[in-house]
């Protein structure tokens, strides 16, 4: 089965500027999830859809940070303007809701900003 | 407040010798518990998992670890290491129920010497 893909895999924007990342889950995977991992920690959640809907948003910096994820499949990222703190590996994942608790992570997108 | 903590943040090993990295969880009920391991540029890939049943599970490339209830514990554990296993390893805890978000620890840097 495909992985959970993301794109781009590097970007290197300026401060102020603004940026977006996507995620494509694996196909039937309901839940998708964004994580923001700086270097030296473990990752942390931003956001939390199911299906279409969010579940999670609590810290997700709204005032520049936004996602989407339309007809509950793929999923966008977005940060505007950005910060010199956001910098930051952004780990897309999915998993199902059944008992399995199958969990899948992207190989994540690496944002410098400068 | 629910939390994941590694206490070590950097262990050194000789290739060959046993491997233990410590994880503990704080937890309102007996959480799912996770160990993901991260290699440099890459996304997190599931090591082994713990929901219910036999505290001592056996996960993939000869990891397996202990859930103690008493201790709050899931602790991760190798026989034998070799130098392939350099990596960055993350505990995480989840809710007992599938489709909710993990939360990580910060993770332990594993290097190998020869």
């Amino acid at each position: 089965e495909a992985g959970v893909a993301q794109s781009p895999r590097y970007k290197i924007i300026e401060k102020r500027q603004s940026v977006a990342f996507w995620c494509n889950p694996i196909s039937g995977h309901a839940t998708l999830y964004w994580y923001q991992q700086i270097l030296g920690q473990g990752p942390k959640l931003l956001i939390q859809f199911q299906n279409n809907g969010v579940v999670d948003d609590s810290q997700l910096p709204k005032d520049r940070f936004s996602a989407e994820r339309l007809k509950g499949v793929d999923s966008t990222l977005k940060i505007q303007p950005a910060k010199l703190e956001d910098s930051a590996v952004y780990l897309c994942a999915s998993s199902l809701t059944g008992r399995n608790y199958g969990y899948t992570f992207g190989s994540g997108t690496r944002l410098t900003v400068v | 407040a629910q939390s994941v903590t590694q206490p070590d943040i950097h262990i050194t090993v000789s290739e060959g010798a046993s491997l233990e990295l410590r994880c503990n969880y704080s937890y309102g009920a007996t959480p799912y518990l996770f160990w993901y391991v991260q290699s440099p540029g890459q996304g997190l890939q599931l090591l082994l998992k713990y929901f219910s049943g036999d505290t001592l599970v056996q996960g993939i490339k000869g990891f397996e670890a202990e859930f103690k209830r008493s201790q709050s514990s899931f602790n991760l554990r190798k026989p034998s290491v070799h130098w392939s296993d350099a990596a960055e390893y993350f505990c995480a805890v989840g809710a007992p129920q599938a489709g909710t978000a993990l939360i990580f620890g910060k993770g332990t840097t594993l290097s190998v010497s020869s």
